[in-house]
């Protein structure tokens, strides 16, 4: 089955460096979606990325895929302690499992003051 | 607008016990999944419904785990009987499905934290 693999799986920063998790998948993707999950609550839609190489930014926050639509990135500018959660990345194969959402193991992230 | 809504929040059982979750998805979405996710974790689809159709359950644990979604609205997802390995939350999360081929917006609930004794 699909395998979808997250590094690292914990990063603590200091306020204000940056972070950068990534996602790497065995297969192809038809596209690659990203969730915030805050401590104790639940996961919160951040961004979907369809194209080959494409390139997203919120703010403090830039999403990359790949050219090969196998691996994706989130970094994160200049951390802020609202920043603390868990990023999980979520990859679609497309094809006969379209819809079908298989989530990496997530980057837990802790910002200190 | 409300979010998907999920009852109970906490549940504490003893291993052999049945145990039930609701979920009430956002007014409108046709798709509703239904997650398990372990402490540290991704979430793991266990079934997923349009409308009233359940089109992938390949990895609900069909021995023990049964779920319904009723006139496409409420879902229940059940285990009978549970087992200590069944602790963890239980999301469920609903999304409009608009046709065609890319993957909806998924909007979680609050889940249920299931600790077996």
């Amino acid at each position: 089955g699909q395998q979808v693999m997250q590094i690292p799986q914990y990063q603590h920063v200091q306020e204000g460096e940056d972070f950068t998790t990534y996602c790497n998948s065995s297969t192809t993707l038809s596209n690659i979606q990203w969730y915030k999950q805050r401590p104790g609550g639940h996961p919160v839609f951040l961004i979907q990325l369809v194209k080959s190489g494409e390139v997203k930014k919120q703010k403090r926050l830039t999403f990359q895929f790949g050219e090969a639509k196998k691996n994706s990135s989130l970094h994160i500018t200049a951390t802020q302690t609202t920043d603390v959660g868990t990023y999980f990345c979520a990859a679609d194969a497309g094809g006969t499992s379209y819809g079908k959402l298989t989530f990496g193991q997530g980057t837990i992230l802790t910002v200190h003051p | 607008e409300a979010g998907v809504v999920q009852s109970p929040r906490y549940k504490i059982i003893e291993k052999k016990q049945p145990v039930a979750f609701w979920c009430n998805p956002i007014s409108g979405h046709n798709t509703l999944y239904w997650y398990r996710q372990n402490l540290g974790q991704g979430p793991e689809l266990l079934i997923r419904y349009e409308n009233e159709e359940a089109v992938d359950d390949s990895q609900l644990p069909k021995d023990r785990f049964s779920a319904e979604r009723l006139k496409g609205v409420d879902s229940t997802l059940k285990i009978q009987p549970a087992e200590l390995g069944d602790s963890a939350v239980y999301l469920c999360a609903s999304s409009f499905n608009k046709g065609f081929a890319s993957t909806d917006t998924q909007y979680f609930g609050p889940g249920t934290r299931l600790t077996v004794l």
